[in-house]
Protein backbone atom coordinates (compact mmCIF):
# COMPACT_ATOMS: atom_id res chain seq x y z
CA UNK A 1 0.00 0.00 0.00
CA UNK A 2 1.55 3.38 -0.91
CA UNK A 3 1.91 5.86 2.48
CA UNK A 4 3.85 8.17 4.24
CA UNK A 5 4.36 6.63 7.81
CA UNK A 6 5.47 9.10 10.83
CA UNK A 7 6.59 8.02 14.10
CA UNK A 8 6.21 8.48 16.48
CA UNK A 9 2.01 9.65 16.41
CA UNK A 10 2.33 11.01 19.84
CA UNK A 11 5.33 12.24 21.79
CA UNK A 12 5.29 14.10 25.01
CA UNK A 13 8.98 15.91 26.14
CA UNK A 14 10.81 18.39 28.37
CA UNK A 15 11.93 21.24 27.20
CA UNK A 16 15.59 20.89 25.90
CA UNK A 17 15.86 17.04 25.34
CA UNK A 18 16.75 16.39 21.70
CA UNK A 19 14.15 14.47 19.62
CA UNK A 20 13.62 12.89 16.01
CA UNK A 21 10.53 12.45 14.27
CA UNK A 22 10.90 10.36 11.48
CA UNK A 23 9.03 10.54 8.30
CA UNK A 24 9.37 7.44 5.27
CA UNK A 25 7.36 7.12 2.00
CA UNK A 26 7.37 3.71 -0.21
CA UNK A 27 5.98 5.80 -3.45
CA UNK A 28 9.57 6.55 -4.72
CA UNK A 29 8.62 10.07 -4.75
CA UNK A 30 11.47 13.36 -5.10
CA UNK A 31 9.96 15.71 -2.96
CA UNK A 32 9.08 15.39 0.43
CA UNK A 33 8.48 18.25 3.11
CA UNK A 34 7.29 19.28 6.58
CA UNK A 35 4.18 20.92 7.82
CA UNK A 36 3.84 21.70 11.55
CA UNK A 37 -0.35 22.63 12.63
CA UNK A 38 -1.38 24.83 15.10
CA UNK A 39 -4.93 25.11 16.87
CA UNK A 40 -7.30 27.24 14.15
CA UNK A 41 -4.52 27.45 12.06
CA UNK A 42 -3.43 25.95 8.54
CA UNK A 43 -0.08 24.45 8.01
CA UNK A 44 3.50 25.84 7.80
CA UNK A 45 5.45 24.54 5.88
CA UNK A 46 8.88 23.98 7.80
CA UNK A 47 11.27 22.39 5.57
CA UNK A 48 11.16 20.66 2.29
CA UNK A 49 13.37 18.39 0.07
CA UNK A 50 13.55 18.15 -3.59
CA UNK A 51 16.21 15.16 -3.70
CA UNK A 52 18.47 12.96 -1.37
CA UNK A 53 20.71 16.19 -0.28
CA UNK A 54 18.36 18.96 -1.67
CA UNK A 55 17.13 20.44 1.54
CA UNK A 56 15.53 24.24 1.60
CA UNK A 57 14.11 25.78 4.16
CA UNK A 58 10.06 26.70 4.07
CA UNK A 59 7.77 29.24 6.19
CA UNK A 60 8.96 28.94 10.04
CA UNK A 61 12.48 26.69 10.13
CA UNK A 62 13.58 28.22 13.23
CA UNK A 63 14.46 25.49 15.86
CA UNK A 64 14.63 22.57 13.24
CA UNK A 65 16.63 20.72 11.57
CA UNK A 66 16.02 18.22 8.58
CA UNK A 67 18.31 15.38 6.66
CA UNK A 68 18.06 13.61 3.77
CA UNK A 69 20.28 11.10 3.04
CA UNK A 70 18.00 8.20 1.53
CA UNK A 71 15.27 9.13 -1.01
CA UNK A 72 12.30 7.10 1.22
CA UNK A 73 13.71 8.98 4.63
CA UNK A 74 13.31 12.34 5.97
CA UNK A 75 12.99 13.04 9.54
CA UNK A 76 12.48 15.60 11.22
CA UNK A 77 15.21 16.93 14.05
CA UNK A 78 14.50 18.98 17.40
CA UNK A 79 17.77 19.62 19.04
CA UNK A 80 16.38 21.61 22.11
CA UNK A 81 12.53 21.58 21.96
CA UNK A 82 10.64 24.26 23.28
CA UNK A 83 7.44 24.97 24.70
CA UNK A 84 6.33 26.29 21.32
CA UNK A 85 7.26 23.68 19.28
CA UNK A 86 4.14 22.08 20.59
CA UNK A 87 2.03 21.35 17.65
CA UNK A 88 0.93 18.67 15.41
CA UNK A 89 3.17 17.56 12.86
CA UNK A 90 2.71 16.06 9.14
CA UNK A 91 5.06 14.84 7.03
CA UNK A 92 4.33 14.62 3.13
CA UNK A 93 5.99 13.66 -0.43
CA UNK A 94 5.15 14.11 -3.97
CA UNK A 95 6.95 13.56 -7.45
CA UNK A 96 7.07 16.91 -7.76
CA UNK A 97 8.28 18.42 -11.12
CA UNK A 98 6.16 19.90 -13.67
CA UNK A 99 3.09 19.21 -15.37
CA UNK A 100 0.87 18.70 -12.03
CA UNK A 101 2.86 15.95 -10.54
CA UNK A 102 2.67 18.05 -7.41
CA UNK A 103 -0.37 16.19 -5.59
CA UNK A 104 1.24 15.96 -2.10
CA UNK A 105 0.60 13.01 0.28
CA UNK A 106 0.39 13.44 3.79
CA UNK A 107 1.14 11.26 6.78
CA UNK A 108 -1.12 10.56 10.05
CA UNK A 109 0.73 13.04 11.37
CA UNK A 110 2.66 13.59 15.02
CA UNK A 111 1.16 15.08 18.24
CA UNK A 112 4.45 16.88 19.99
CA UNK A 113 3.63 18.06 23.72
CA UNK A 114 6.74 20.35 24.91
CA UNK A 115 6.86 20.62 28.78
CA UNK B 1 5.11 32.28 -4.50
CA UNK B 2 0.98 32.85 -5.60
CA UNK B 3 -0.96 32.92 -2.80
CA UNK B 4 -4.76 32.34 -1.89
CA UNK B 5 -7.63 33.74 -0.55
CA UNK B 6 -10.45 31.17 0.25
CA UNK B 7 -13.98 32.30 2.97
CA UNK B 8 -12.79 31.54 6.27
CA UNK B 9 -16.05 29.26 6.32
CA UNK B 10 -19.33 28.03 4.76
CA UNK B 11 -22.24 26.12 5.67
CA UNK B 12 -24.17 23.84 2.93
CA UNK B 13 -27.42 21.72 3.63
CA UNK B 14 -26.90 17.51 3.19
CA UNK B 15 -27.39 16.62 -0.47
CA UNK B 16 -26.85 19.67 -1.81
CA UNK B 17 -24.15 21.61 -4.05
CA UNK B 18 -21.55 22.88 -1.63
CA UNK B 19 -18.91 25.90 -4.26
CA UNK B 20 -15.96 26.55 -2.61
CA UNK B 21 -14.50 29.56 -3.43
CA UNK B 22 -10.98 30.78 -4.25
CA UNK B 23 -8.88 33.60 -5.10
CA UNK B 24 -5.42 33.31 -6.35
CA UNK B 25 -5.00 36.21 -8.55
CA UNK B 26 -0.44 36.02 -8.89
CA UNK B 27 -0.95 32.83 -10.40
CA UNK B 28 1.59 32.16 -12.66
CA UNK B 29 1.55 30.27 -16.45
CA UNK B 30 2.31 27.08 -15.28
CA UNK B 31 1.33 27.08 -11.70
CA UNK B 32 -1.70 23.86 -11.03
CA UNK B 33 -4.31 24.68 -8.59
CA UNK B 34 -4.66 22.10 -6.35
CA UNK B 35 -7.34 21.52 -3.34
CA UNK B 36 -6.94 19.32 -0.52
CA UNK B 37 -9.01 18.56 2.65
CA UNK B 38 -8.21 18.06 6.09
CA UNK B 39 -10.93 15.74 8.16
CA UNK B 40 -10.33 16.93 11.95
CA UNK B 41 -6.82 16.53 12.76
CA UNK B 42 -5.77 14.11 10.17
CA UNK B 43 -3.38 14.16 7.67
CA UNK B 44 -4.88 16.34 4.48
CA UNK B 45 -5.81 14.54 1.94
CA UNK B 46 -6.18 15.47 -1.95
CA UNK B 47 -9.30 16.40 -3.93
CA UNK B 48 -8.51 17.45 -7.39
CA UNK B 49 -6.09 19.92 -9.16
CA UNK B 50 -6.21 21.42 -12.48
CA UNK B 51 -4.12 24.19 -14.94
CA UNK B 52 -6.63 25.78 -16.69
CA UNK B 53 -9.53 23.13 -17.82
CA UNK B 54 -12.23 22.54 -15.95
CA UNK B 55 -11.72 19.07 -13.97
CA UNK B 56 -14.16 16.20 -12.73
CA UNK B 57 -13.25 13.35 -10.41
CA UNK B 58 -15.18 11.20 -8.21
CA UNK B 59 -14.94 12.98 -5.47
CA UNK B 60 -15.51 16.94 -6.94
CA UNK B 61 -15.48 19.29 -9.33
CA UNK B 62 -13.03 21.96 -10.02
CA UNK B 63 -14.21 25.14 -12.17
CA UNK B 64 -10.83 27.82 -13.21
CA UNK B 65 -11.89 31.04 -14.63
CA UNK B 66 -10.08 31.76 -17.79
CA UNK B 67 -8.25 34.33 -16.20
CA UNK B 68 -6.82 31.64 -14.35
CA UNK B 69 -7.09 34.17 -11.33
CA UNK B 70 -10.02 32.15 -9.56
CA UNK B 71 -11.35 28.88 -9.12
CA UNK B 72 -14.61 27.06 -7.12
CA UNK B 73 -14.37 23.23 -6.15
CA UNK B 74 -17.78 21.75 -6.14
CA UNK B 75 -19.28 19.03 -4.48
CA UNK B 76 -22.49 17.85 -6.22
CA UNK B 77 -23.89 16.33 -3.70
CA UNK B 78 -22.47 17.13 0.15
CA UNK B 79 -22.68 14.34 3.13
CA UNK B 80 -22.55 14.93 6.29
CA UNK B 81 -18.95 13.25 6.12
CA UNK B 82 -17.59 16.43 3.77
CA UNK B 83 -17.74 18.73 6.48
CA UNK B 84 -13.91 19.45 6.93
CA UNK B 85 -11.35 22.54 5.66
CA UNK B 86 -10.67 22.39 2.84
CA UNK B 87 -7.20 24.02 1.35
CA UNK B 88 -6.63 25.68 -1.83
CA UNK B 89 -3.11 26.13 -2.90
CA UNK B 90 -1.02 27.20 -6.07
CA UNK B 91 1.74 24.32 -6.25
CA UNK B 92 5.15 25.34 -7.98
CA UNK B 93 7.66 22.76 -8.86
CA UNK B 94 10.12 24.09 -6.79
CA UNK B 95 8.75 21.81 -3.35
CA UNK B 96 7.86 25.29 -1.29
CA UNK B 97 3.77 25.17 -0.43
CA UNK B 98 1.66 27.74 1.20
CA UNK B 99 -1.52 26.61 2.73
CA UNK B 100 -3.32 29.27 4.77
CA UNK B 101 -6.10 28.79 6.23
CA UNK B 102 -8.17 27.23 4.28
CA UNK B 103 -12.60 27.47 4.37
CA UNK B 104 -14.51 25.22 7.18
CA UNK B 105 -17.20 23.61 5.14
CA UNK B 106 -20.04 22.65 7.77
CA UNK B 107 -22.25 20.15 6.15
CA UNK B 108 -25.96 20.09 7.92
CA UNK B 109 -28.62 18.15 7.91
Amino acid sequence: EAQVTQNPRYLITVTGKKLTVTCSQNMNHEYMSWYRQDPGLGLRQIYYSMNVEVTDKGDVPEGYKVSRKEKRNFPLILESPSPNQTSLYFCASSYGGRGGRETQYFGPGTRLLVL
Amino acid sequence: DAKTTQPTSMDCAEGRAANLPCNHSTISGNEYVYWYRQIHSQGPQYIIHGLKNNETNEMASLIITEDRKSSTLILPHATLRDTAVYYCIVSTNAGKSTFGDGTTLTVKP
